[in-house]
């Protein structure tokens, strides 16, 4: 599966949309792109994932670049709640591999 | 909403003992995943399941885990003997087909003593 970068932390205040980046230059072409977040002593839990076109659900957005070498998360109203680690992983046919994901603290 | 159930959701035991974490999948689920997650390693995937036959379990100390599907319903992992270095939190997963999502259980905290 291709590797993926993601900043160590982020800030938001409560409101406010939280946009999470992630890199996935080496990415091929029948690999999709997974969020997950982890909500401290909660399992992993599924947020959104796509392949080309950009999505969205309930939960939050998906903005894939035409290239597919990166994309962005969008929590468009954060609330504290959404506080936790989120994970970009990128999924072809085996297993999800997580990494260090990103730090999302959401302040009032 | 269907969850993917993980028992016992604690369990402090010491060293030597046999300890065995159950999980039940999203019934329909025919993919099932074990994952361990530490402060040090983070998550990582010990052992896959589909249609209930191992698919791998390259990342699961052989000597001491086992993984099972005993049926459809039912997913085990089981440590004997149980060391002080296997204290973590055990995730189960389940899901269909590749281009759908895993969901997660909310994990065994385990505590070798």
């Amino acid at each position: 599966d291709a590797k993926t970068t993601q900043p160590t932390s982020m800030d938001c205040a409560e409101g406010r949309a939280a946009n999470l980046p992630c890199n996935h230059s080496t990415i091929s072409g029948n690999e999709y792109v997974y969020w997950y977040r982890q909500i401290h002593s909660q399992g992993p839990q599924y947020i959104i994932h796509g392949l080309k076109n950009n999505e969205t659900n309930e939960m939050a957005s998906l903005i894939i670049t035409e290239d597919r070498k990166s994309s962005t998360l969008i929590l468009p109203h954060a609330t504290l709640r959404d506080t936790a680690v989120y994970y970009c992983i990128v999924r072809g046919y085996s297993t999800l591999t997580f990494g260090k994901g990103t730090m999302l603290l959401v302040s009032p | 909403d269907a969850r993917v159930t993980q028992t016992p959701r604690h369990k402090v035991t010491e060293m030597g003992q046999e300890v065995t974490m159950r999980c039940q999948p999203i019934l329909g689920h025919n993919t099932v995943f074990w994952y361990r997650q530490t402060m040090m390693q983070g998550l990582e995937l010990l052992a896959y399941f589909r249609n209930r036959a191992p698919l791998d379990d390259s990342g699961m100390p052989k000597d001491r885990f086992s993984a099972e599907m005993p049926d459809a319903t039912l997913a085990t992992l089981k440590i004997q003997p149980s060391e002080p270095r296997d204290s973590a939190v055990y995730f189960c997963a389940s899901g269909l087909v590749r281009g759908q999502p895993q969901h997660f259980g909310d994990g065994t905290r385990l505590s070798i003593l």
